[in-house]
């Protein structure tokens, strides 16, 4: 069965510090990788997509996977009050055909003025 | 442009009524979606649609029958709902199926009384 796990939280920072969420998976073939940022009553917003091992940057949001440890990340830099909302961890599997992306249960992120 | 609309926002239904759900997207892609999101929870897949064609039926309950008239336009039509079917009600779209960046429309927020 696919797993994506995600702690829930709340994880709480500091405005301005590095806010840094964390996501595994069990199908060890999974290949493409997303975040996704979600606000309350309101749909999943793509904020980064990752296909191979290493970090990928684009503005304050750094992701990293390590396919060997079933592992990616999301890094926020310059956390603004902004950025509160639940962040979630999407995989799809291998294999090529059409898939459904499989989430994790999403952390909530509460950043401090 | 990476625009997918849906209708209605808001849809309020008895449990003997039948409604639809209709997303649309001109961005030319290929793969749509259909997921389901209760509160608090992350979105589960429903249907695919690959090049028109129904892929994936996640075991869903045939009160949920979905249709892809075209490229461009995927509709969920329900009938005969239960109340515990009330849930947020979210369209995707990506470029090509297997693996690739979907996009969410804003969503459908259902409620079955």
């Amino acid at each position: 069965q696919k797993e994506v796990e995600q702690n829930s939280g709340p994880l709480s920072v500091p405005e301005g510090a590095i806010a840094s969420l964390n996501c595994t998976y069990s199908d060890r073939g999974s290949q493409s990788f997303f975040w996704y940022r979600q606000y309350s009553g309101k749909s999943p917003e793509l904020i980064m997509s990752i296909y191979s091992n290493g970090d990928k940057e684009d503005g304050r949001f750094t992701a990293q996977l390590n396919k060997a440890s079933q592992y990616v990340s999301l890094l926020i830099r310059d956390s603004q009050p902004s950025d509160s909302a639940t962040y979630l961890c999407a995989v799809t599997p291998p294999g090529g055909g059409a898939d459904g992306l499989t989430f994790g249960k999403g952390t909530h992120l509460i950043i401090q003025p | 442009d990476t625009e997918v609309t849906q209708t209605p926002k808001h849809l309020v239904m008895g449990m003997t009524n039948k409604k639809s759900l209709k997303c649309e997207q001109h961005m030319g892609h290929r793969a749509m979606y259909w997921y389901k999101q209760k509160a608090k929870k992350p979105p589960e897949l429903m249907f695919v649609y690959s090049y028109e064609k129904l892929s994936i039926n996640e075991s869903v309950p045939s009160r949920f029958s979905p249709e892809c008239p075209n490229s461009s336009l995927l509709n969920l039509h329900l009938h005969a709902l239960q109340p515990e079917d009330s849930a947020l009600y979210l369209c995707a779209s990506s470029q090509n199926p297997g693996g690739e960046t979907q996009y969410f429309g804003p969503g459908t927020r259902l409620l079955v009384l």
